[in-house]
């Protein structure tokens, strides 16, 4: 079957950093997406990692290992704006190119 | 910028009714999806097509049902409302070229089943 962890909650500090984990199970893999959501609003694009190693896009950073079936988001220099819930999704390589959702991790920002 | 556009956005149905979310998105995409979204929960994959005419279940297909005559309409039907289907729905869709590993989301349908 086909699976997704990530931590259901992770608190941080205004200008810290911090790390949210992914790990997957899935019966084929073309890449690892992050996705924002702040409350009433619909999930947006973050990233994306089709190979292993990091990706920065300004203050967001997301890193990949096929080998570990792992992967994270870091977010630098946090805002209260960072405050939502942040979704890892995996596209399964295949006939129909699925994309599943984790759970989400719901950050908190301490001022 | 329309993108990908839901209606309606909010709805109250009562058990046993039944109803429509319509979908349309004009930036021609191939593939489209509707998810779920339980509150406090992650987005579970309802149905999901990969062109006009093919149409595939998802992880939880029962009490729904999907068509997709054209590329920019993917309506989600809801047979015989449940109590568990209250939920918020998200259409989106994605393209298989170029940026296609990005999902674009609507706005998303509030529906109550009371």
């Amino acid at each position: 079957g086909q699976s997704l962890e990530q931590p259901s909650e992770v608190t941080a500090v205004e200008g810290a950093i911090v790390q949210i984990n992914c790990t997957y199970q899935t019966s084929g893999f073309y890449g690892l997406s992050w996705y924002q959501q702040h409350d009433g609003g619909a999930p947006t694009f973050l990233s994306y990692n089709a190979l292993d190693g990091l990706e920065e896009t300004g203050r967001f950073s997301s890193f990949l290992s096929r080998s570990d079936s792992y992967g994270y988001l870091l977010l630098q220099e946090l805002q209260m704006k960072d405050s939502a819930s942040y979704f890892c999704a995996v596209r399964e390589s295949g006939r129909d190119d699925k994309i599943i959702f984790g759970k989400g991790t719901r950050l908190h920002i301490l001022p | 910028n329309a993108g990908v556009t839901q209606t309606p956005k909010f709805r109250i149905l009562k058990i046993g009714q039944s109803m429509t979310l319509q979908c349309t998105q004009d930036m021609n995409h191939n593939y489209m999806y509707w998810y779920r979204q339980d509150p406090g929960m992650g987005l579970k994959l309802i149905y999901y097509s990969v062109g006009a005419g093919i149409t595939d279940k998802g992880e939880v297909p029962n009490g729904y049902n999907v068509s997709r005559s054209t590329t920019e309409d993917f309506p989600l039907r809801l047979e015989l409302a449940a109590p568990s289907q209250t939920s918020v729905y998200f259409c989106a869709s994605r393209s298989t070229t170029g940026a296609g590993n990005t999902i674009y989301f609507g706005e998303g349908s509030w529906l109550t089943v009371v």
